[in-house]
């Protein structure tokens, strides 16, 4: 099973609002990363959270980690058409192997 | 910026066949792997491999083998291709250095198609 589920599976919203998507987790965690995939291409690295730190931010990303509720989410602010791709995240386990986990994704379309 | 090359954009296969999928990256990494995705499923690890001639079996070996004879090629072989290898195939990198995990490296992927 995934270890990583984002939430919602697919989100449309207007040029200029706000985005959220929710990632939830099974296990422990060093850390927890985002990513996104443009269609039918490889994916890009966004942001990267570790487990002893909250919130990060990045440009117009914002990300929020709560490893009680084994939970994370990845705010887009004032989204432009070119934000149009799928986000992923990613956890890796804490036995400390670089096995990456992704989830299923949540495809975002802005719309212009 | 580092790169992560695949062979292949897109490869049209028969069923039976020998398949090569071949990896590149250019910045010494010690960590590379393979993942497929399929729609709905996200991605899945097949194998990764953490040093030259060393793997580790992912979450979905079955039907593929890997190999790593330098540090900087990492190729996945699907041995007797079957269709429901039908795929988009990405090829990841990441540093190991200081023992903690870092972002993974992608490449454009390649969408194979086993006829």
């Amino acid at each position: 099973s995934q270890q990583g589920e984002e939430d919602p599976q697919a989100l449309s919203i207007q040029e200029g609002e706000n985005a959220t998507m929710n990632c939830s987790y099974k296990t422990s965690i060093n850390n927890l990363q985002w990513y996104r995939q443009n269609s039918g291409r490889g994916l890009v690295h966004l942001i990267l959270i570790r487990s002893n730190e909250r919130e990060k931010h990045s440009g117009r990303l914002r990300v929020t980690l709560d490893t009680s509720k084994k939970s994370s989410s990845l705010l887009i602010t004032a989204s432009r058409a070119a934000d149009t791709a799928s986000y992923f995240c990613a956890t890796d386990r804490d036995s400390g192997t670089y096995k990456y986990i992704f989830g299923t994704g949540t495809r975002l379309k802005v719309l212009a | 910026d580092v790169k992560v090359t695949q062979s292949s954009r897109y490869l049209v296969k028969r069923t039976g066949e020998k398949v090569f999928l071949e990896c590149v990256q250019d910045m010494d990494h010690e960590n590379m792997f393979w993942y497929r995705q399929d729609p709905g499923l996200g991605l899945r690890l097949i194998y990764f491999s953490y040093d030259v001639k060393m793997k580790e079996k992912g979450d979905i070996p079955e039907g593929y083998s890997v190999s790593r004879e330098k540090k900087e090629r990492f190729s996945l072989i699907l041995e007797s291709a079957s269709t429901n290898q039908t795929s988009m195939y990405l090829c990841a990198s990441s540093s190991a250095k200081g023992g903690r995990s870092e972002k993974l490296f992608f490449g454009s992927g390649t969408q194979l198609s086993v006829l």
